[in-house]
């Protein structure tokens, strides 16, 4: 299956909200609100941000959020901070226990 | 707290297999399935395969699924991933992750990916 699609930087100043696509197809992302966001700092885990499009793990914080329409999901990172500069992935259950990731965005604050 | 620790790097030659461990703690072995996911450098995640620690059923990516096996000791708590035949593609950090899940009306779902190791470099060079 083919990785979702992400724009591969975004960038936002300090206080300024930006939103990151991942458009997939209706075998994905259109088909199942199992998709979440992970943030990857460099040489570091991914960190689950978001799951099930819209809900935050224990400890995100609440500027982080998420959404879904058709085939297309989005994080938006509102009051932007200096320590979310980081990569971002989204990810997909694809059907038939598989899954499948986006290709990453690199997010800049300015 | 939960961990998933994973070995330490390793360096084979092409054509050459590797095999990966991934030892959990601080929760019930055999109730959550375990995912593998790797990154070439630079590049996206990518998702290789599961298995389901209380049963050892297992379910591969089709990118992978003539080179990869995972398997799992549920008396060491821990579970493997070996990718065989080698090529410098595969150089790459490889995670273990365990799946979210939840039952809703006695079926299974899973979400994502809540709790990562921390990678296991796999140099693959001549």
């Amino acid at each position: 299956q083919s990785a979702l699609t992400q724009p591969a930087s975004v960038s936002g100043s300090p206080g300024q909200s930006i939103t990151i696509s991942c458009t997939g197809t209706s075998s994905d992302v259109g088909s199942y609100n199992f998709v979440s966001w992970y943030q990857q700092y460099p040489g570091k885990a991914p960190k689950l941000m978001i799951y099930e499009v819209t809900k935050r793990p224990s400890g995100v914080s609440s500027r982080f959020s998420g959404s879904k329409s058709g085939n297309t999901a989005s994080l938006t990172i509102s009051g932007l901070q200096a320590e979310d500069e980081a990569d971002y992935y989204c990810c997909s259950y694809a059907g038939s226990s598989t899954w499948v990731f986006g290709g990453g965005t690199k997010l800049t604050v300015l | 707290q939960v961990q998933l620790v994973q070995s330490g790097a390793e360096v084979r030659k092409p054509g050459a297999s590797v095999e990966v461990s991934c030892k959990t703690s601080g929760y019930r072995f055999t109730t959550y399935t375990l995912h593998w996911v790797r990154q070439a450098p630079g590049q996206r995640l990518e998702w290789m395969g599961w298995i389901n620690a209380g049963n050892g059923n297992t379910r591969y990516s089709q990118k992978f699924q003539d080179r990869v096996t995972i398997t799992r000791d549920t008396s060491a708590s821990t579970i493997y991933m070996e990718l065989s035949s080698l090529r410098s593609e595969d150089s790459a950090v490889y995670y273990c992750a365990r799946v979210l899940y939840y039952y809703d009306n006695g079926n299974y779902y899973e979400s994502a990916f809540d709790i990562w190791g921390q990678g296991t470099m796999v140099t693959v060079s001549s």
